[in-house]
């Protein structure tokens, strides 16, 4: 059983375009992340969505936005790609306060 | 915020010798300390973790050490194996709210048959 799924799992697009990343967690966790990796493998924690409230990492650019529809999902939307939005993005939730994070297999972004 | 930084950033050992990745982080209200191994491909996956009411933490080949005085924490692998092979990172966490995680920049791991 898959606990936390991404979809898709490569995403090829040009710049400019509007694309959209699904996570959905069958783990009935609470909380859950969005995460950059960069082509150095450096892992950036981009928004944390908790009891319906948005943490947003004030460095993250405004043409990326999370949306929730319920509880299991979190999706990522992004807008007017850019060449360095080009990184493999991570989907993880978690259950307990301070426990364990569980990570997606990754979306890799590739803008052209 | 919270700066995580790791080394080293290459690590390459042979099958049966242990190995050693150390992290030091900048936030004293930080608590909570996880390791991640992240295979080719894959999302990372927890290892190992440890909170900093406790100074060591052991499980089978891999151990962890906290130094909360010196804000630095250590991860340990035994008698390495080829599987041992990924990429390796520290994370450091305040364990409350949304817990987000600040991770330092990787080791990649090579294990030498």
């Amino acid at each position: 059983d898959t606990a936390v799924s991404q979809t898709p799992k490569y995403l090829v697009t040009q710049m400019g375009n509007d694309k959209s990343i699904k996570c959905e967690q069958n783990l009935g966790h609470d909380t859950m992340y969005w995460y950059k990796q960069d082509s150095k493998k450096f892992l950036k924690i981009m928004f944390s969505y908790n009891n319906k409230e948005l943490i947003i990492n004030e460095t993250v650019p405004n043409r990326f936005s999370p949306k929730s529809p319920d509880k299991a999902h979190l999706n990522l939307h992004i807008n007017s790609l850019e060449l360095g939005d080009s990184a493999v993005y991570f989907c993880a939730s978690r259950g307990t306060p301070g426990g364990e994070q569980y990570f997606g297999p990754g979306t890799r972004l590739t803008v052209t | 915020g919270e700066n995580v930084e790791q080394h080293p950033s290459t690590l390459s050992v042979q099958e049966g010798d242990s190995a050693v990745i150390k992290c030091t982080y900048s936030d004293s209200a930080s608590n909570y300390f996880p390791w991640y191994k992240q295979e080719l491909g894959k999302g990372p996956q927890l290892i190992i973790d440890i909170r900093s009411n406790v100074g060591e933490k052991k499980d089978q080949r891999i151990a962890v050490t906290l130094n909360k005085t010196a804000k630095h924490f250590s991860l340990h692998i035994t008698e390495t194996q080829p599987e041992d092979s990924a990429v390796y990172f520290c994370a450091a966490g305040k364990g409350t709210g949304a817990n987000n995680l600040f991770f330092g920049t990787g080791t990649r791991l090579t294990v030498i048959p």
